[in-house]
């Protein structure tokens, strides 16, 4: 059982790129969130997916921000053009369905822009 | 609005020396309360779910408590082992039925 697994763990890009995360949930989770994260501020929501479904993507900026879970393979959060402001820590949780149920995180990637 | 609000924002304690993190919170539908702890550069590790007032789960030194406003994260005779950030969040019964709200944490020192 291994887990979320999230990769790449840092990411150095500079104004301007694209920047791709990835994470792939635990076994048998269907259900997969994205939260950033920024010193010394708590974790917030971005956008919370099913396979093949957004279900709710209202923490997300409306541009350059992207999410997709497909079909086959890991979730992605996408991150066009990326400002300075992007730098911050991304985690990815997943958990078994709706209902109260557990969030299982991921380690996190950390994304620095130049 | 949905708030998770987590007092104090840091806290250093001696080791064995007992204390309680507070997290209030303002919530329409609460479905659950979790308490995560956070190490430097890793990810939350979940510790605790309450459901319902009155509830209170218990881990080693770790002990959750929850009323209709706020829960209590009580840490008896803590050690060193057990700095760390401690997050607070909610889960409300929104539209999608799965939107979790966490708090800014408290990070806790335990000084041996």
């Amino acid at each position: 059982n291994a887990g979320v697994m999230q990769n790449p763990r840092h990411l150095v890009r500079r104004r301007g790129q694209e920047a791709r995360l990835r994470c792939s949930p635990m076994k048998g989770h269907s259900h997969v969130y994205w939260y950033r994260q920024l010193p010394e501020e708590g974790l917030k929501f971005m956008v919370y997916l099913q396979k093949e479904n957004i279900i709710d993507e209202s923490g997300m900026p409306k541009e350059r921000f992207s999410a997709e879970f497909p079909k086959e393979g890991p979730s992605i959060l996408r991150i066009q053009q990326v400002v300075r402001g992007d730098s911050a820590a991304y985690f990815c949780a997943s958990s078994l369905g709706s209902g109260a149920n557990v969030l299982t995180f991921g380690a996190g990637s950390r994304l620095t822009v130049l | 609005e949905d708030q998770v609000t987590q007092s104090p924002e840091a806290l250093r304690l001696q080791e064995g020396e007992s204390s309680s993190l507070n997290c209030s919170y303002t919530v329409s539908g609460l479905r659950g309360l979790f308490w995560y702890r956070q190490d430097p550069g890793k990810g939350p590790e979940f510790l605790f779910t309450l459901y319902s007032a009155g509830e209170e789960k218990e881990k080693e030194r770790l002990k959750a408590t929850l009323t209709k406003k706020e829960s209590f994260l009580h840490i008896t005779a803590p050690k060193p082992e057990d700095s760390a950030t401690y997050l607070c969040a909610v889960q409300t019964a929104s539209h999608t039925g799965n939107q979790f709200y966490f708090g800014t944490g408290t990070s806790l020192t335990v000084i041996p």
